[in-house]
């Protein structure tokens, strides 16, 4: 199947600086990416949809400023969490739709990176 | 708004044996795809399973199969001859299809299985 990589698997960071998270499709070219949260023992909350070379569509509550998402490329999105806080550490999956593949459904899933702000 | 709902947040099974986890979806639309993902402890999602709603028969995969009975908005998974690597969250999940959709997943809360040797 397709493979979505991300990195960091995992981040430590001091409260007030800057994270990024990267999402690749390694063999695919990946139009839309999701952007999910996870909290422990909790299901994934969506936070935007990243469409290459547009904005990306946040969620409702979700700060797009805190929250900065870019997809530069048809197989990279990022997400960048800016002025870090401790309530920010949080698990974040990002999956991809392979072009052509809307109508099938199915997403592909990254490793998913936790974030722990100290 | 759909939402999908998962009644379990905890099931047990004895390895070899057959367990079933539920799901029911609520939506307006008719045409979907309902989609059940595993969460290892490795937190990567796998597909499992995929159902679309256009399609009366049940899909299969291997030992995992679905029970969609679209009348009644449930999704249920069942899982045979289970075995100690199907430990692991499972989540059921939702997609609405229309031409121009983002198709992003509603998940609901997710079931715990254990599989007791």
């Amino acid at each position: 199947g397709a493979v979505v990589s991300q990195h960091p698997s995992r981040v430590i960071c001091k409260s007030g600086t800057s994270v990024k998270i990267e999402c690749r499709s390694l063999d695919f070219q990946a139009t839309t990416m999701f952007w999910y949260r996870q909290f422990p023992k909790q299901s994934l909350m969506l936070m935007a949809t990243s469409n290459e070379g547009s904005k990306a569509t946040y969620e409702q509550g979700v700060e797009k400023d805190k929250f900065l998402i870019n997809h530069a490329s048809l197989t990279l999105s990022t997400l960048t969490v800016t002025s870090a806080h401790p309530e920010d550490s949080s698990f974040y999956i990002c999956s991809a739709r392979a072009m052509g593949q809307v109508l099938t459904g199915e997403l592909f899933f990254g490793e998913g990176s936790r974030l722990t702000v100290l | 708004a759909q939402t999908v709902t998962q009644s379990q947040p905890e099931m047990s099974v004895q390895e070899a044996e057959t367990v079933t986890l539920s799901c029911t979806y609520d939506t307006s639309e008719s045409d979907y795809y309902l989609f059940w993902y595993k969460q290892p402890p490795s937190r990567q999602m796998i597909l499992v399973i995929r159902q679309e709603a256009y399609k009366q028969q049940n899909a299969t995969e291997n030992r995992f199969s679905v029970n969609f009975q679209k009348a009644a908005k449930s999704f249920s998974l069942k899982i045979s001859d289970s075995q100690l690597g199907d430990a692991a969250m499972y989540f059921c999940a939702y997609r609405f299809n229309y031409g121009g959709s983002q198709g992003n997943l509603i998940f609901g809360k997710g079931t715990k299985l254990s599989v007791k040797p």
